[in-house]
């Protein structure tokens, strides 16, 4: 079966610290990843995405994703959170079709 | 248009109304997908077009939900005798690549939200 797991529901972070929201999958091969953000009354925009290669992804906006096969992962990560990020961030994978997790919310204190 | 257009943005209906929602997606997409997405939930696959095709409607919850796409362009959503429980917002996707969905980035509309009372 394929599955994508947030274990995070919610996620507190000071403006300017670190970020790792983290994503877990199930699928019998090679997935394709995504990670999406949603902010309020908008729809999904794309991060960014793995398919093969390097397991370190870069995407927009200064968030980075690393695949491990090992872990089943594809955290999401950012160096230094701007109050803008907040948002809710959803970790998909596609195998017969585009799964999406429950996803994180983010919130940032200034 | 430059992206995934639905329409309405907001919809409210009496439960046992029947509601359409449109979605057109960007020009030349291949691929059109529906998700649902409730309140504090990821989006949950609804059904997929390749062009005017319905490949898979797997996700589609009940025979009340029924979605077509007759030209390969514009795809509408259609709920019958709608239920409380079909509140949620609909969210429709585009991809232009036509070898199946698990390769192409998917481009999505802001949503409809549909609340049934």
């Amino acid at each position: 079966a394929q599955s994508v797991t947030q274990p995070d529901i919610h996620i507190t972070v000071s403006e300017g610290a670190s970020l790792e929201l983290r994503c877990n999958y199930s699928y019998g091969a090679t997935p394709y990843l995504f990670w999406y953000v949603q902010s309020p009354g908008q729809g999904l925009q794309l991060l960014l995405k793995y398919f093969s290669g390097d397991t370190l992804v870069q995407g927009i906006k200064g968030f980075e994703a690393e695949f491990k096969r090992s872990q089943s992962s594809f955290n999401l990560r950012k160096p230094s959170v701007h109050w803008s990020d907040a948002a809710e961030y959803f970790c998909a994978l596609t195998g017969n079709q585009f799964y999406f997790g429950t996803g994180t919310s983010l919130t940032v204190i200034p | 248009g430059a992206g995934v257009s639905q329409s309405p943005r907001y919809k409210v209906a009496k439960r046992g109304q029947d509601v359409a929602l449109r979605c057109d997606p960007i020009s030349g997409h291949v691929s059109l997908f529906w998700y649902q997405q409730a309140l504090g939930q990821g989006p949950e696959f609804l059904t997929y077009f390749q062009n005017e095709a319905q490949l898979d409607k797997s996700g589609l919850p009940s025979d009340r939900f029924f979605a077509e796409r007759p030209e390969g362009s514009v795809s509408t959503l259609k709920i019958q005798r709608t239920q409380q429980e079909d509140s949620a917002v609909y969210l429709c996707a585009s991809s232009l690549v036509g070898s199946g969905p698990n390769t192409g980035e998917l481009f999505f509309g802001e949503g409809s939200r549909l609340t049934v009372l």
